[in-house]
C-alpha cells in the first residue's frame, strides 16, 4: 500500500514551451500533496505544499506563476512548469501525506527528470 | 527555522561491517519526528527508520537502528552487517505538525565496498 506515482518519469522540452507533471495516490486519498525539486547531488528542496481543494502554499523565492499547482482531487495533483527554460531543468518530486497513518507519513512518487533545451 | 545538518558528504564501508551516519538538528520545538531516509540511484525516496521525540527508546528496523540523543539534538543512524544494495544518499528528515512539512539534510552518499 501507500504508493504515490508521477507521470512522465522524464521529459524533454523545448524552452518556451510548458510542461505538466503529475501526481498520483494510488491506494490512499491525499489530502495534501507536496512538490519537491532535487539538483545533482543535492537535498531536496520544497517548493510548494498543496491541499486538495485550496490554493498551493508556496515556500520562498518559488514563483508561484512560473510553477503551477493544482490539486484538483485527493489522488491527484499537478505541477505545470510554465515557459520553462533551462534552469528550470531539474528533477521533480512529488509526495503524497496519508492522514490515515497516525501524524500523516508521507510517501515519495518516483520522480520527474525534467530537461529544457 | 529548523534546520539539519549531515556533517559527512561521504561515507564507506566493507561488506558485513557496520557504519554510522550523523545527523544533528535545531529545533524549539518538543514535539516533532525524526526521519531517514534513502534515495538509491533509481532516486526513489526511500523511508529507512522513523523516530518519534516523545519516545525515548530508539528506534530500530532489522539492520538499521537510530541512536536519538534529544537533549543533545542528535539523531544518528547505525547500519549493521551492510549490504552491497545499502549504497545510496541517506537524508536524515526532520518534521513537526507546526510547519507541517519535512525538512532535509544535506544527504550522505554511503559507498559500500567488497
Amino acid at each position: 500500500g501507500a504508493v504515490v506515482s508521477q507521470h512522465p518519469s522524464w521529459v524533454i522540452c523545448k524552452s518556451g514551451t510548458s510542461v505538466k507533471i503529475e501526481c498520483r495516490s494510488l491506494d490512499f486519498q491525499a489530502t495534501t500533496m507536496f512538490w519537491y525539486r532535487q539538483f545533482p547531488k543535492q537535498s531536496l528542496m520544497l517548493m510548494a505544499t498543496s491541499n486538495e481543494g485550496s490554493k498551493a502554499t508556496y515556500e520562498q523565492g518559488v514563483e508561484k506563476d512560473k510553477f503551477l499547482i493544482n490539486h484538483a482531487s485527493l489522488t491527484l495533483s499537478t505541477l505545470t512548469v510554465t515557459s520553462a527554460h533551462p534552469e528550470d531543468s531539474s528533477f521533480y518530486i512529488c509526495s503524497a501525506r496519508d492522514l490515515d497513518r497516525g501524524f500523516g507519513e508521507q510517501f515519495f512518487g518516483p520522480g520527474t527528470r525534467l530537461t529544457v533545451l | 527555522a529548523q534546520t539539519v545538518t549531515q556533517s559527512q558528504p561521504e561515507m564507506s564501508v566493507q561488506e558485513a561491517e557496520t557504519v554510522t551516519l550523523s545527523c544533528t538538528y535545531d529545533t524549539s520545538e518538543s514535539d516533532y519526528y525524526l526521519f531517514w531516509y534513502k534515495q538509491p540511484p533509481s532516486r526513489q525516496m526511500i523511508l529507512v527508520i522513523r523516530q518519534e521525540a516523545y519516545k525515548q527508546q530508539n528506534a530500530t528496523e532489522n539492520r538499521f537502528s537510530v541512536n536519538f540523543q534529544k537533549a543533545a539534538k542528535s539523531f544518528s543512524l547505525k547500519i549493521s552487517d551492510s549490504q552491497l544494495g545499502d549504497a545510496a544518499m541517506y537524508f536524515c528528515a526532520y518534521y513537526t505538525g507546526t510547519a507541517s512539512k519535512l525538512t532535509f539534510g544535506t544527504g550522505t552518499r554511503l559507498q559500500v565496498t567488497l
